[in-house]
């Protein structure tokens, strides 16, 4: 069974510039989330999705930070502007019962902004 | 709000020896809890859950309620143990992890 897929899996930009990342769920996995995981730090949930619809995105910077997930299935992250500490890596999991199954998580999408 | 406390960034040990990776939780209600683990070059995944209390690769964590703790324990380390560990807790939202411990098992 093929896992999370990212893409893609290192980025460097300068601050103010935009990047998006995309991700393929799982085949059948309903619920997709979007963690941001700081150096030295664990991931922190920025957005759930159920199917196309939104679960949770209180923690996404929605300033600067959009996601959709067109649908149903793949999902793409968007930063626009980026600033100095947006720099980290961005994993997508994804699950098939939602938060109380187990999450599968994609290789992450390393950001660094100069 | 969830949070999930692991107080030790680092915790080695020789081949061997008993090892204990300590987490503590915040939610109030049932929570879930889980361990996750990331190996070296791999990605995150799941380690074991308290729901299911079952020993995997050796680890068992079982969940005190009453210290709102949910430690990690392998009675013998293995230097193949050595990772990343993080604790997880699901409640009203999503997964939220600790910020992670790193086993390192010298030989």
């Amino acid at each position: 069974e093929a896992g999370v897929a990212q893409s893609p899996r290192y980025k460097i930009i300068e601050k103010r510039q935009s990047v998006a990342f995309w991700c393929n769920p799982i085949s059948g996995h309903a619920t997709l989330y979007w963690y941001q995981q700081i150096l030295g730090q664990g991931p922190k949930l920025l957005i759930q999705f159920q199917n196309n619809g939104v679960v949770d995105d209180s923690q996404l910077p929605k300033d600067r930070f959009s996601a959709e997930r067109l649908k149903g299935v793949d999902s793409t992250l968007k930063i626009q502007p980026a600033k100095l500490e947006d720099s980290a890596v961005y994993l997508c999991a994804s699950s098939l019962m939602g938060s109380t199954g187990e999450l599968f998580f994609g290789e992450g999408s390393r950001l660094t902004v100069l | 709000a969830q949070r999930v406390t692991q107080p030790e960034k680092l915790l080695s040990v020789f081949k061997g020896a008993p090892v204990e990776l300590k987490c503590n939780y915040s939610y109030s209600g049932s929570p879930e809890l889980f361990w996750y683990v990331q190996y070296s070059r791999q990605r995150l995944q799941l380690l074991l859950r308290h729901i299911s209390r079952e020993s995997i690769k050796g680890f068992t964590a079982d969940l005190n309620k009453g210290e709102t703790s949910f430690h990690l324990k392998k009675p013998f380390a293995q230097e193949e143990d050595s990772a990343m560990y993080y604790c997880a807790q699901s409640g009203r939202r999503a997964l939220t992890f600790g910020s992670g411990t790193r086993l390192q098992v010298q030989p």
